[in-house]
């Protein structure tokens, strides 16, 4: 049982590149979710999809984009990166009654 | 609007002892509580949680305390271990299913 998975783990970009990070969950969660974790910010919300078909913005979206492509897949993109996006990101999925599980991270760093 | 807060960056307490971690909340709709350990370069897992009917839950050596009025919980770990060496996160949802925010973090160190 997989769980959520996150691809890639890591990632360097330059200024103004683009990518798209990947995350899909085989528990049929109906929530998925997109953080980002700084030091001293905790993890703080980017956009998050209550289900297949829906997404809102969290605390920090700006310079994000999100997909969801269908219940088990939830894309995050950086159409034009900056030094101030380089973070750990952190995806994750929940039922209406369960904790939210998380993957295991991708740590992107923008030069 | 920080509406979850961890005001203590870190803890330090001798093995056997009790550690306890606090959060406060500041939206009055959250309804359901978390807390969330989390190792590094590993992602956040779930720890225990409360529902705002409860004011107590109890899981093993971890206990989580809720006072509503206070807009306060805090997690209790008794006794500490080394291995609870760990970021704690406190988060909160409202209806279940909506945002889960989460705090800032408080690194806990637990020594031999």
């Amino acid at each position: 049982n997989a769980g959520v998975t996150q691809t890639p783990k890591f990632q360097v970009l330059k200024t103004g590149q683009s990518m798209t990070l990947q995350c899909a969950q085989d528990m049929n969660h109906n929530s998925m979710y997109w953080y980002r974790q700084d030091p001293g910010m905790g993890l703080r919300l980017i956009y998050y999809s209550a289900s297949e078909g829906t997404t809102d913005k969290g605390e920090v979206p700006n310079g994000y984009n999100v997909s969801r492509l269908n219940k088990r897949e939830f894309s995050l993109r950086l159409e034009s990166a900056a030094p101030s996006q380089t973070s750990v990101y952190f995806c994750a999925s929940r039922t209406t009654i369960t904790e939210a599980f998380f993957g295991q991270g991708t740590r992107l760093t923008v030069v | 609007d920080q509406q979850v807060k961890q005001n203590s960056p870190s803890l330090s307490v001798q093995e056997g002892r009790i550690s306890i971690l606090n959060c406060d909340y500041t939206n009055s709709m959250f309804d359901y509580f978390l807390w969330y350990k989390k190792y590094p370069a590993e992602g956040p897992t779930f720890l225990i949680s409360i529902s705002s009917i409860k004011d107590k839950n109890e899981d093993g050596r971890f206990t989580v305390f809720l006072n509503k009025s206070a807009k306060h919980l805090s997690l209790h770990i008794v006794p500490s271990q080394p291995g609870d060496s760990a970021v704690y996160f406190c988060a909160a949802s409202a209806e279940h299913y909506g945002k889960l925010t989460f705090g800032q973090g408080t690194i806990l160190t637990v020594h031999p």
